[in-house]
């Protein structure tokens, strides 16, 4: 059974589009996380939420939006897309606190043409 | 703005070396976290250290966390042609929420020739 998963893998679309990622996990975590791996592997945290409430936002432009239907799905909708946002987006999940291993799904390749 | 200085950023050696990777900050840490990303997958969890001066031992790895909690490594001894990989620490700071996510240092890529 996959612990994380996220839809799609890849991604290809055009600049100015926009696209969705759904990710959900079934290890009962009440914290989930977006992160974003550019080109040299650099993983940066965007987004986590708590309990399907926003925790923290990196200062990520407001194109992305994060949102939580429930406890294990945390989606990542992103509006008029641009070059820079080619990169792999990680989503993860934990239990609450800043001791606890964080679990990753595989990412979603996003390049923009 | 927490950062992590992760040393070396590529690192190519024979099979049976040692290595160690380092994980530098003038931050101090609530915990640090080493994990081991393969191609095409997302990054898992090899170990969790949160006190300082602490080690613990996994197999052929040994990490170590810093006095001060602001700095890490991680030893290989006698490394293996699987021992190949990206590795990244990534440490937590505990703002009162305990969602804050992860600061990754930049990643060591690690290749072990037979």
């Amino acid at each position: 059974d996959t612990a994380v998963s996220q839809t799609p893998k890849y991604l290809v679309t055009q600049m100015g589009n926009d696209k969705s990622i759904k990710c959900e996990q079934n290890l009962g975590h009440d914290t989930m996380y977006w992160y974003k791996q550019d080109s040299k592997k650099f993983l940066k945290i965007m987004f986590s939420y708590n309990n399907k409430e926003l925790i923290i936002n990196e200062t990520v432009p407001n194109r992305f939006s994060p949102k939580s239907p429930d406890k294990a799905h945390l989606n990542l909708h992103i509006n008029s897309l641009e070059l820079g946002d080619s990169a792999v987006y990680f989503c993860a999940s934990s239990q609450l606190g800043v001791r606890q291993p964080q679990h990753f799904g595989d990412g979603t390749r996003l390049s923009i043409l | 703005t927490q950062l992590l200085e992760q040393s070396p950023q590529f690192l190519s050696i024979q099979e049976g070396e040692n290595l160690t990777v380092y994980c530098n900050s003038s931050s101090v840490f609530s915990s640090l976290q080493w994990y081991r990303q393969e191609p095409g997958e997302g990054p898992v969890l090899l170990v969790t250290v949160v006190t300082g001066g602490e080690v613990k031992k996994l197999k052929r790895l040994t990490f170590q966390f810093g006095d001060a909690r602001k700095d890490s490594s991680l030893h290989i001894t006698a490394a293996q042609p699987g021992d190949t990989g990206l590795y990244l620490c990534a440490g937590a700071v505990d703002s009162g929420g305990g969602a804050d996510g992860l600061t990754f240092g930049k990643g060591t890529h690690l290749i072990i020739q037979p």
